[in-house]
């Protein structure tokens, strides 16, 4: 596709319930990334991907996140018992590399509208 | 103190005038610099990606780096009512494991 694509747009859930967030990065970007957005707390940085690979899932907020990715491409984002406080929006970046001067060169999804009641 | 600070406005600005929207970080370790641009609702769209020190231009819009001064600087010029965004700057290093650091972002408002 031409850009990053994330569904659902719009998530809201009960609290205590499992989501799955999906990301579609653009075509030929090996590199992954999630990034959390709240009010007043600006992009967080969650998890990135190189190929299938996350080697460093210690900016995860807590286990009840998870994150994979296949096939070098589609990644999905879970959290398992959702609270309130997973309220947010969960975007979705891709660059053509890891690192280097593509690495900074990220390019975002719209993002899914999470909200936990 | 944040790596990255970035006054958040509002900043409200009539259409023609030259918007000037700044972060300041404090990692002498970052090496690359860019600007994005956020409509409501929407993902973050790049915009400028700086490396050196100095100047780069791109149509109304000039990013500028001063790493000596840890302060980097994005100027619109004729601002225009579709400019009404929230610009977030980001930082990374090279060599790192790729995640931008960001600001908390600025909301700019242009009236017409």
């Amino acid at each position: 596709g031409a850009g990053v694509s994330q569904s659902p747009s719009n998530k809201v859930t009960e609290k205590g319930k499992d989501v799955e967030l999906r990301c579609d990065p653009i075509s030929g970007h090996t590199a992954l990334y999630w990034y959390r957005q709240s009010l007043g707390q600006g992009l967080e940085f969650l998890i990135y991907f190189q190929g299938n690979s996350a080697p460093d899932k210690s900016g995860l907020p807590s286990d009840r996140f998870s994150a994979e990715r296949t096939g070098g491409s589609v990644s999905t984002l879970t959290i398992q018992r959702t609270q309130q406080e997973d309220s947010a929006v969960y975007l979705c970046a891709s660059s053509l590399a890891l690192g280097g001067t593509s690495g900074g060169q990220q390019f975002f999804g719209p993002g899914t509208r999470l909200t936990v009641l | 103190q944040k790596e990255v600070e970035q006054d958040p406005g509002p900043l409200s600005v009539p259409e023609g005038a030259i918007v000037s929207l700044n972060c300041t970080y404090s990692n002498s370790a970052f090496q690359y610099f860019m600007w994005y641009r956020q409509y409501s609702r929407k993902g973050p769209e790049l915009l400028m990606y700086t490396y050196s020190s100095g100047n780069k231009e791109d149509g109304r819009f000039t990013a500028q780096v001063d790493k000596s001064s840890k302060y980097i600087s994005l100027f619109i010029r004729d601002s225009q009512p579709s400019d009404s965004a929230t610009y977030l700057c980001a930082m990374y290093i090279l060599g790192s494991q790729g995640n931008l650091i960001f600001g908390k972002g600025t909301k700019l408002s242009v009236k017409p």
